[in-house]
This record gives C-alpha cells, sequence and structure tokens, in this order.
C-alpha cells in the first residue's frame, strides 16, 4: 500500500506571498492531519480533516488554512507569508479520528525569504 | 499547560551498544502513548506504541516500557546500528474529544548519533 505523499516537496516563497501545500492520504485513510515542524518549536498540530470537514485546529493563526476533498486529499494554504513559517509541514493520515496511530509523509520543506 | 518532553536532545553511542531515549509527560490522564523516528529529509515513521494499562511493550529490536508513577516514558534499542541514527519523538495522545477525535502532542525530540 502506498504510503503518505505530500507535493511539492520543496518551495521557495518570499514574505506577503500564499502557498499551497498538497497532501494524498494512504488509501482508505479518511482522516488528515497537518503538522509544522521548526528546530524550535518541534512538531506543532496545525489541524485535522475527515469527511471534508475540519474536525480539530491547533493554535495558529487564520492564515493557516486548509480543506479536504471527497477523495480525502486534502490541501493547506498559508497566506501573506512571514519569514517564521519556514518550517517541514508534515501531512499524517490515519483511518478515521478515533485511531491514535497516525502515518506521516515526508513533509513538504517551505522556505520563506 | 501539560507537556510532552525529553531529557537529553542528544545522544551519541556506540554500534552494538543499547540505546536508552527517554521521555517525560506531565498529564496524568495521558492513556496511549507513541514513538516515532525521522531520518534526515524525511516525516515521522511509527516505531512503536503503548497503552497506559501496560508497563511495558516489545517489537523488533525496541522496547518501550511506560512508568506511570513517575510519568516517564523510555525508548530502548538493542544493539544499535548506523541505520538507527535519526531524531526519535514521543508523543502523547490523551486529547480525547467526541467530535474530533485525538490529538498528539510530541515532544521535542531526542537525535541519536550512532558511531562505529
Amino acid at each position: 500500500k502506498a504510503g503518505v505523499t505530500q507535493t511539492p516537496r520543496y518551495l521557495i516563497k518570499t514574505r506577503g506571498q500564499q502557498v499551497t501545500l498538497s497532501c494524498s492520504p494512504i488509501s482508505g485513510h479518511r482522516s488528515v492531519s497537518w503538522y509544522q515542524q521548526t528546530p524550535g518549536q518541534g512538531l506543532q498540530f496545525l489541524f485535522e480533516y475527515f469527511s471534508e470537514t475540519q474536525r480539530n485546529k491547533g493554535n495558529f493563526p487564520g492564515r493557516f488554512s486548509g480543506r479536504q476533498f471527497s477523495n480525502s486529499r486534502s490541501e493547506m494554504n498559508v497566506s501573506t507569508l512571514e519569514l517564521g513559517d519556514s518550517a517541514l509541514y508534515l501531512c499524517a493520515s490515519k483511518p478515521t479520528p478515533i485511531q491514535e496511530t497516525q502515518y506521516f509523509g515526508p513533509g513538504t520543506r517551505l522556505l520563506v525569504l | 499547560g501539560e507537556s510532552v518532553g525529553l531529557h537529553l536532545p542528544t545522544l551519541s553511542v556506540q554500534e552494538g551498544d543499547n540505546s536508552i531515549i527517554n521521555c517525560a509527560y506531565s498529564n496524568s490522564a495521558s492513556d496511549y502513548f507513541i514513538w516515532y523516528k525521522q531520518e534526515s529529509g524525511k516525516g515521522p515513521q511509527f516505531i512503536i506504541d503503548i497503552r497506559s494499562n501496560m508497563d511495558k511493550r516489545q517489537g523488533q529490536r525496541v522496547t518501550v516500557l511506560l512508568n506511570k508513577t513517575v510519568k516517564h516514558l523510555s525508548l530502548q534499542i538493542a544493539a544499535t546500528q548506523p541505520g538507527d541514527s535519526a531524531v526519535y519523538f514521543c508523543a502523547e495522545n490523551n486529547d480525547w474529544n467526541s467530535n474530533s477525535g485525538y490529538a498528539l502532542n510530541f515532544g521535542k525530540g531526542t537525535s541519536l548519533l550512532v558511531t562505529p
């Protein structure tokens, strides 16, 4: 079974721009979560989607948003990029929200200049 | 607030030795714990998990120990190999919400370096 895939793998943007990242979960997995990983803060939860609905949200500003499609693929968007948004953005999937174990994709490395 | 933390940011071991990576948690309500391994340029990879009704769980070359009395979790890697070099994260999963399910709370990670 193919793992979680994320595109693009690397991205360079400038301050003020917006970015959209994509995640395809493991086949059959309908819950998708997004995390931001930085050296200083570690792994921080952004949000979780299930059945095209946001089920859970971390403590991030409204510039961070996401959505999920009917095929369970998910996108996250960051508007008005700031230098501090430079990070590895990880997507994780699991069958439904009640399962505890998540499986991560390789991440998208975003650099904001 | 509640937090999951790691005792040591880096750990260096010789190939063939056993490694022990420690993790402390502060929420006594935590009922499920997970260890992930993250190699450079990759996403976290699930290693092993344990529920709070267990004290020990073994996998292939890995053992997780849970001490609920002192809220401590450890990951033991037997006969450490160069391929074990990575950052190891513990995470707790205790924020059950009937509407949203579980949320993972990650520690900052310990970097394991295996030297020949």
